[in-house]
């Protein structure tokens, strides 16, 4: 089965520097990948998707690569801000499925003002 | 749009009762709907998958008799917890995706803190 890594269990940066989470699987390359944010006690929340056909994602702050030769993805704040603190999960269809979600423990992210 | 409803946010109940859940989609007919526990520090584990008008399909591991999963609408789904007990204590999660679309990802439920005291 799909096992994936996110190495980072808590990063904390300085507001206005960028972010860097990480993102890896193992064994199959999955035909998309998932970005989502959770805040304490609440659902995730979808940020972004990326295909495998796809090397680079952006939407606004967010910026996300998907490298299927080191089976990685990773996931990019700019000018990160206090409110961008949160849980941030990366998610991707299991074997056999392209259609439920598997997901990683997510990296815990504390952007100090 | 695309907004996942989840009742209740929180719920303490005692052991050896049976609590239910309720995932509503508001603006979206939900084809699909997952259900989810998460544990402190933990990753969302999938539970079970259900579609509209039939039986849900769980995950290995996963008591399909104590997990009980309803789907009777393209709206609604509900999760019940049956005869619960304190290791049932968790955060619940549902989601849904619809069509075209709104198939792309996946919407979630605000959660369910379950206590069972």
């Amino acid at each position: 089965s799909q096992k994936i890594e996110q190495n980072s269990e808590a990063l904390n940066i300085q507001e206005g520097k960028t972010a860097t989470l990480t993102c890896n699987y193992t064994n199959y390359s999955p035909a998309y990948l998932q970005w989502y944010r959770q805040d304490p006690g609440r659902g995730p929340v979808f940020l972004l998707l990326i295909r495998e056909n796809e090397k680079e994602k952006r939407k606004e702050r967010l910026k996300v690569t998907f490298d299927t030769t080191l089976k990685q993805s990773l996931f990019h704040i700019t000018a990160s801000q206090p409110a961008d603190s949160a849980t941030y999960l990366c998610a991707l269809p299991p074997g056999g499925s392209n259609y439920k979600l598997t997901f990683g423990k997510g990296t815990l992210l504390t952007v100090n003002p | 749009g695309a907004v996942v409803s989840q009742h209740p946010s929180w719920v303490i109940c005692k052991s050896g009762t049976s609590v239910k859940i309720e995932c509503r989609s508001l603006d979206f007919q939900a084809t699909t709907m997952f259900w989810y526990r998460q544990f402190p520090k933990q990753s969302l584990m999938l539970m079970a998958t259900s579609n509209e008008g039939s039986k849900a399909t769980y995950e290995q591991g996963v008591e399909k008799d104590k997990f009980l999963i309803n789907h009777a609408s393209l709206t609604l789904s509900t999760l019940t917890v049956t005869s619960a007990h304190p290791e049932d204590s968790s955060f619940y999660i549902c989601s849904a995706r619809g069509q075209g679309r709104l198939n792309t990802e996946a919407f979630f439920g605000q959660g369910t803190r379950l206590t069972v005291v």
